[in-house]
Protein backbone atom coordinates (compact mmCIF):
# COMPACT_ATOMS: atom_id res chain seq x y z
CA UNK A 1 0.00 0.00 0.00
CA UNK A 2 1.16 3.44 -1.39
CA UNK A 3 1.81 5.75 1.80
CA UNK A 4 0.68 9.50 0.85
CA UNK A 5 0.37 12.07 3.46
CA UNK A 6 -0.68 15.49 3.38
CA UNK A 7 -0.21 18.11 6.01
CA UNK A 8 -1.90 19.97 7.53
CA UNK A 9 -5.02 18.27 7.46
CA UNK A 10 -6.78 21.49 7.29
CA UNK A 11 -5.64 25.36 7.19
CA UNK A 12 -7.81 28.30 8.09
CA UNK A 13 -5.85 31.63 6.50
CA UNK A 14 -7.29 35.27 6.00
CA UNK A 15 -7.56 37.00 3.04
CA UNK A 16 -4.19 37.89 1.53
CA UNK A 17 -1.90 35.80 3.81
CA UNK A 18 -0.06 33.05 1.67
CA UNK A 19 0.00 29.44 2.59
CA UNK A 20 1.99 26.12 1.77
CA UNK A 21 1.51 22.56 2.40
CA UNK A 22 2.99 19.70 2.08
CA UNK A 23 2.77 16.22 0.27
CA UNK A 24 4.98 13.35 1.38
CA UNK A 25 5.49 10.04 -0.42
CA UNK A 26 7.72 6.71 -0.68
CA UNK A 27 10.84 8.69 -2.91
CA UNK A 28 11.68 5.68 -4.21
CA UNK A 29 10.02 4.22 -8.01
CA UNK A 30 8.99 7.64 -8.36
CA UNK A 31 7.08 8.03 -12.05
CA UNK A 32 4.98 11.35 -11.36
CA UNK A 33 3.10 13.49 -8.97
CA UNK A 34 -0.12 15.02 -9.47
CA UNK A 35 -1.75 17.86 -7.58
CA UNK A 36 -5.72 18.45 -7.28
CA UNK A 37 -8.14 20.76 -6.27
CA UNK A 38 -11.05 19.66 -5.10
CA UNK A 39 -13.46 22.42 -4.09
CA UNK A 40 -16.91 21.82 -2.34
CA UNK A 41 -19.65 20.48 -4.91
CA UNK A 42 -17.80 20.71 -7.49
CA UNK A 43 -15.62 17.99 -9.59
CA UNK A 44 -11.36 17.46 -8.53
CA UNK A 45 -9.75 19.60 -10.72
CA UNK A 46 -6.20 19.15 -12.05
CA UNK A 47 -3.26 21.68 -11.21
CA UNK A 48 -0.44 20.21 -11.63
CA UNK A 49 1.61 16.94 -12.88
CA UNK A 50 4.90 17.34 -11.51
CA UNK A 51 7.61 14.73 -12.90
CA UNK A 52 11.26 15.56 -12.70
CA UNK A 53 13.35 16.10 -9.17
CA UNK A 54 13.40 20.31 -8.94
CA UNK A 55 10.43 20.71 -10.81
CA UNK A 56 8.73 24.03 -10.34
CA UNK A 57 5.42 24.76 -11.24
CA UNK A 58 3.33 27.71 -11.60
CA UNK A 59 -0.84 28.39 -12.48
CA UNK A 60 -1.41 32.61 -11.65
CA UNK A 61 -0.95 32.67 -7.87
CA UNK A 62 -0.51 28.66 -6.98
CA UNK A 63 3.22 26.78 -7.45
CA UNK A 64 4.54 23.52 -6.77
CA UNK A 65 7.94 22.41 -6.15
CA UNK A 66 9.04 18.70 -6.39
CA UNK A 67 11.95 16.91 -4.42
CA UNK A 68 11.84 12.93 -5.70
CA UNK A 69 14.57 11.80 -3.47
CA UNK A 70 13.60 12.98 -0.42
CA UNK A 71 10.05 12.32 -1.66
CA UNK A 72 7.84 15.51 -0.95
CA UNK A 73 6.33 18.16 -2.99
CA UNK A 74 5.09 21.77 -1.76
CA UNK A 75 2.78 23.62 -3.03
CA UNK A 76 2.13 27.01 -2.59
CA UNK A 77 -0.53 29.60 -2.43
CA UNK A 78 0.26 33.31 -2.87
CA UNK A 79 -2.29 36.25 -1.62
CA UNK A 80 -4.85 33.77 -0.72
CA UNK A 81 -8.02 34.60 -1.87
CA UNK A 82 -11.82 32.80 -0.63
CA UNK A 83 -12.19 31.72 -3.93
CA UNK A 84 -9.11 28.92 -3.02
CA UNK A 85 -11.06 27.57 -0.52
CA UNK A 86 -11.14 23.85 -1.41
CA UNK A 87 -9.51 20.93 -0.46
CA UNK A 88 -5.63 20.57 -2.13
CA UNK A 89 -4.65 16.53 -3.07
CA UNK A 90 -1.55 14.68 -4.14
CA UNK A 91 -1.43 11.61 -6.08
CA UNK A 92 1.99 10.01 -6.31
CA UNK A 93 2.39 7.16 -9.39
CA UNK A 94 5.06 4.68 -8.87
CA UNK A 95 6.65 2.52 -11.23
CA UNK A 96 4.93 -0.52 -11.09
CA UNK A 97 2.13 0.87 -9.85
CA UNK A 98 -0.04 1.36 -12.77
CA UNK A 99 -1.53 4.18 -13.56
CA UNK A 100 -3.56 4.61 -10.73
CA UNK A 101 -3.50 7.71 -8.65
CA UNK A 102 -2.73 6.78 -4.71
CA UNK A 103 -4.44 10.11 -3.34
CA UNK A 104 -3.29 11.62 0.31
CA UNK A 105 -6.20 12.60 2.27
CA UNK A 106 -6.09 16.27 1.43
CA UNK A 107 -5.22 19.40 3.16
CA UNK A 108 -8.78 21.38 3.39
CA UNK A 109 -7.94 25.00 2.94
CA UNK A 110 -10.35 27.90 4.09
CA UNK A 111 -9.49 31.75 3.04
CA UNK A 112 -11.30 34.16 5.24
CA UNK A 113 -12.31 37.48 4.70
CA UNK B 1 -16.67 20.33 -25.09
CA UNK B 2 -18.72 17.96 -22.78
CA UNK B 3 -17.10 17.19 -19.44
CA UNK B 4 -17.41 13.98 -17.60
CA UNK B 5 -20.68 13.01 -16.29
CA UNK B 6 -21.75 10.50 -14.06
CA UNK B 7 -25.51 9.72 -13.39
CA UNK B 8 -27.48 9.38 -10.92
CA UNK B 9 -26.22 12.84 -8.98
CA UNK B 10 -27.65 11.19 -5.52
CA UNK B 11 -28.36 7.32 -4.91
CA UNK B 12 -30.69 6.65 -1.62
CA UNK B 13 -30.84 2.63 -1.08
CA UNK B 14 -31.23 -0.29 1.18
CA UNK B 15 -28.83 -2.34 2.86
CA UNK B 16 -29.10 -5.45 0.48
CA UNK B 17 -30.51 -3.91 -2.94
CA UNK B 18 -28.15 -3.70 -5.88
CA UNK B 19 -27.61 -0.27 -7.12
CA UNK B 20 -25.82 0.91 -10.67
CA UNK B 21 -23.73 3.76 -11.16
CA UNK B 22 -23.11 5.25 -14.62
CA UNK B 23 -20.06 7.30 -16.17
CA UNK B 24 -19.91 9.40 -19.13
CA UNK B 25 -16.13 10.14 -19.89
CA UNK B 26 -15.07 12.51 -22.62
CA UNK B 27 -14.91 12.01 -26.01
CA UNK B 28 -12.31 10.32 -27.38
CA UNK B 29 -10.28 9.62 -23.85
CA UNK B 30 -9.17 5.97 -24.00
CA UNK B 31 -8.33 5.78 -20.03
CA UNK B 32 -11.39 5.56 -17.46
CA UNK B 33 -11.12 5.44 -13.74
CA UNK B 34 -13.24 4.98 -11.03
CA UNK B 35 -12.49 6.35 -7.75
CA UNK B 36 -14.65 6.81 -3.59
CA UNK B 37 -14.49 9.16 -1.13
CA UNK B 38 -16.27 7.80 2.22
CA UNK B 39 -16.66 10.18 4.93
CA UNK B 40 -13.41 11.53 6.54
CA UNK B 41 -11.12 9.08 4.26
CA UNK B 42 -9.32 10.04 1.06
CA UNK B 43 -10.15 9.53 -2.32
CA UNK B 44 -9.59 5.70 -3.04
CA UNK B 45 -9.15 3.87 -6.42
CA UNK B 46 -11.25 1.15 -7.35
CA UNK B 47 -10.92 0.53 -11.19
CA UNK B 48 -9.50 1.32 -14.36
CA UNK B 49 -9.89 0.31 -17.89
CA UNK B 50 -7.81 1.17 -20.73
CA UNK B 51 -8.85 1.29 -24.18
CA UNK B 52 -9.60 -2.92 -24.79
CA UNK B 53 -6.77 -4.44 -22.59
CA UNK B 54 -8.05 -6.32 -19.33
CA UNK B 55 -9.16 -3.76 -16.32
CA UNK B 56 -7.04 -3.13 -13.38
CA UNK B 57 -9.70 -4.59 -10.50
CA UNK B 58 -6.81 -4.26 -7.93
CA UNK B 59 -8.73 -1.80 -5.94
CA UNK B 60 -12.26 -3.50 -5.61
CA UNK B 61 -13.14 -3.62 -2.08
CA UNK B 62 -15.08 -6.49 -2.41
CA UNK B 63 -16.46 -9.07 -4.97
CA UNK B 64 -19.92 -7.73 -4.48
CA UNK B 65 -18.08 -4.80 -7.02
CA UNK B 66 -17.72 -5.15 -10.65
CA UNK B 67 -17.48 -2.45 -13.77
CA UNK B 68 -18.12 -2.93 -17.00
CA UNK B 69 -17.18 -0.64 -20.31
CA UNK B 70 -19.11 -1.13 -23.06
CA UNK B 71 -17.75 0.19 -26.66
CA UNK B 72 -14.79 1.71 -24.81
CA UNK B 73 -17.23 4.69 -23.54
CA UNK B 74 -19.93 4.24 -21.02
CA UNK B 75 -19.01 2.30 -17.57
CA UNK B 76 -21.34 1.13 -15.27
CA UNK B 77 -20.12 0.32 -11.68
CA UNK B 78 -22.52 -2.11 -10.14
CA UNK B 79 -22.80 -2.92 -6.11
CA UNK B 80 -24.42 -6.16 -5.25
CA UNK B 81 -26.22 -6.10 -2.13
CA UNK B 82 -25.24 -2.97 -0.81
CA UNK B 83 -23.94 -2.62 2.98
CA UNK B 84 -23.71 0.74 4.94
CA UNK B 85 -20.33 0.79 4.71
CA UNK B 86 -20.59 1.26 0.66
CA UNK B 87 -22.26 4.68 1.70
CA UNK B 88 -19.74 7.25 -0.14
CA UNK B 89 -19.24 9.55 -3.00
CA UNK B 90 -18.24 7.59 -6.12
CA UNK B 91 -16.51 9.66 -8.94
CA UNK B 92 -15.18 8.56 -12.20
CA UNK B 93 -12.32 9.96 -14.21
CA UNK B 94 -11.04 9.66 -18.22
CA UNK B 95 -8.12 10.47 -19.25
CA UNK B 96 -6.81 10.37 -23.49
CA UNK B 97 -4.50 7.51 -22.67
CA UNK B 98 -3.66 5.90 -19.86
CA UNK B 99 -0.17 7.25 -19.03
CA UNK B 100 1.00 8.92 -16.25
CA UNK B 101 1.81 12.20 -16.87
CA UNK B 102 -1.90 12.70 -18.42
CA UNK B 103 -4.07 14.47 -15.69
CA UNK B 104 -7.43 13.10 -15.41
CA UNK B 105 -10.69 14.61 -15.74
CA UNK B 106 -13.28 13.96 -13.21
CA UNK B 107 -17.19 14.14 -13.18
CA UNK B 108 -19.56 15.10 -10.45
CA UNK B 109 -19.87 12.32 -8.67
CA UNK B 110 -22.75 10.26 -7.34
CA UNK B 111 -23.14 10.13 -3.31
CA UNK B 112 -24.31 7.13 -2.48
CA UNK B 113 -26.69 6.20 0.74
CA UNK B 114 -27.52 3.00 1.88
CA UNK B 115 -29.71 3.00 4.87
Amino acid sequence: ILNVEQSPQSLHVQEGDSTSFTCSFPSSNFYALHWYRWETAKSPEALFVMTLNGDEKKKGRISATLNTKEGYSYLYIKGSQPEDSATYLCAPILTGGGNKLTFGTGTQLKVEL
Amino acid sequence: GAGVSQSPSNKVTEKGKDVELRCDPISGHTALYWYRQSLGQGLEFLIYFQGNSAPDKSGLPSDRFSAERTGGSVSTLTIQRTQQEDSAVYLCASSLEQNYIREQYFGPGTRLTVT
